[in-house]
């Protein structure tokens, strides 16, 4: 049984780098699948962020493209998120998933980490 | 670009029928997929591929796509049942994830 955790700093300064990571276990990252980052803003939601597919492929929310990049680390069996320049509109709760089939599109999630709450703030 | 309209809000008697909708241009041409999320907790898949049920997911809940709209059914509604729902679709014409707006499904 696959599982997703995520981990970051729950506070980030405005104009700072937003980085998290989602540790997989239960699964090898490389083996296939979609790996993506979806938030949701307090009392709102769902936003896509990012997905990335085992062999490195990435895409991304248009309006967020500018300020992200996702990455998988083989070696630890994870995957990371960076979003630049954060600012108070980035304060949410952040979750990393897994899709269902592992063939493209890669939609929809059907395994989730629990979350992490980030804010954005001095 | 693709654009996923839910109503905000749905409130139903407990044992009766609950229709949640996403309208989206032509999105009987798309999967649609769909999550229940309860406070505090992480979205679940409900219903995949317009009417595929996950394992686990009780046959009360079922799927339907044509047209403009897709609906998410919710038979002999349960207290448990109340949550939000969210649909969602794969844009292809762009390659991103598109999320409707989400249906606070209330049980009176």
């Amino acid at each position: 049984q696959v599982q997703l955790l995520e981990s970051g700093p729950g506070l980030v300064k405005p104009s700072e780098t937003l980085s998290l990571t989602c540790t997989v276990s239960g699964y090898s990252i490389t083996s296939g699948y979609f790996w993506g980052w979806i938030r949701q803003p307090p009392g709102k939601g769902l936003d896509w962020i990012a997905t990335i597919s085992y062999s490195g492929r990435t895409y991304y929310n248009p309006s967020l493209k500018s300020r992200v990049s996702i990455s998988v680390d083989t070696s630890k069996n994870q995957f990371s998120l960076n979003l630049k320049s954060a600012t108070a509109a980035d304060t949410a709760v952040y979750y990393c998933a897994r899709d269902l089939v592992g063939t493209s599109p890669p939609v929809p999630f059907d395994n989730w980490g629990q979350g992490t709450k980030v804010t954005v703030s001095t | 670009s693709y654009v996923l309209t839910q109503p905000p809000s749905l409130s139903v008697a407990p044992a009766m029928t609950a229709n949640i909708t996403c309208g989206g241009d032509d999105i009987g041409s798309e999967s649609v997929h769909w999550y229940q999320q309860k406070p505090g907790q992480a979205p679940v898949l409900v219903i995949s591929y317009d009417d595929g049920r996950p394992s686990g997911i009780p046959e009360r809940f079922s799927g339907s796509n044509s047209g403009n709209t897709a609906t998410l059914t919710i038979s002999r509604v349960e207290a448990g049942d109340e949550a939000d729902y969210y649909c969602q679709v794969w844009d292809g014409a762009s390659d991103h994830v598109v999320f409707g707006g989400g249906t606070k499904l209330t049980v009176l």
